[in-house]
């Protein structure tokens, strides 16, 4: 089991869908970050909140926006996506920013 | 862009063999981590060297660390089947206020 909690698992969605991802930790973490993989490839950082505040965005396209309501919290909303953006979606957090990650298990996000 | 490159890019070896996986990185650092990723799954943190550490061991993991040559290397002692993963290097570069990954070494441990 993971102490990083990610809904849903899996995520079908056509281009003109908004659909939302969620991330839930309970360490106390004041990091938290939204990673995107591809198959066979390292995470791609994208954004990292730092005590509840967007602290660096990773040039991401705005159809990939977040959201982080609260300490304990971390959303990716989606509209509008493009084929080439079906991937794996890992959220994690950390006790600070350079420090140990935990990782959840991923959304599995696939584009029609 | 990636900070850390890693090799080999797949290794596969008889369990009860040891395995070692490479990484170098450009930049200063203040820690070097290492992760292994089980398909399907989130990463896992498995070490952590801080940059004045030469050498950490964890169970049957060893992890080296040479600042002067810009690499690291980890070392899996007596593998298991259940250490078929990917494994991936993660450096706290260059501001410390992010990790960066390196590629990756697919480990796969034949039983």
């Amino acid at each position: 089991d993971t102490e990083v909690t990610q809904t849903p698992k899996h995520l079908v969605m056509g281009m003109t869908n908004k659909k939302s991802l969620k991330c839930e930790q309970h360490m106390g973490h004041r990091a938290m970050y939204w990673y995107k993989q591809k198959a066979k490839k390292p995470p791609e950082l994208m954004f990292v909140y730092s005590y509840e505040k967007l602290s660096i965005n990773e040039s991401v396209p705005s159809r990939f926006s977040p959201e982080c309501p609260n300490s304990s919290l971390l959303n990716l909303h989606l509209h509008a996506l493009q084929p080439e953006d079906s991937a794996l979606y890992l959220c994690a957090s950390s006790g600070a920013p350079g420090m140990p990650q935990h990782f959840g298990d991923g959304t599995r996000l696939s584009i029609l | 862009s990636q900070q850390g490159e890693e090799d080999p890019q797949a290794l596969s070896i008889q369990e009860g063999e040891n395995a070692t996986m490479n990484c170098s990185y450009k930049t200063s650092i203040n820690n070097l981590q290492w992760y292994r990723q089980n398909s399907g799954r989130g990463l896992v943190h498995l070490i952590l060297i801080r940059s004045n550490e030469r050498e950490k061991h964890s169970g049957r993991l060893r992890v080296t660390l040479d600042t002067s040559k810009k690499s690291s290397s980890l070392l899996i002692t007596a593998s298991r089947a259940a250490d078929t993963a990917s494994y991936f290097c993660a450096t706290d570069a260059p501001y410390g206020n992010k990790l960066v990954f390196g590629a990756g070494t697919i480990l796969r441990v034949k039983s």
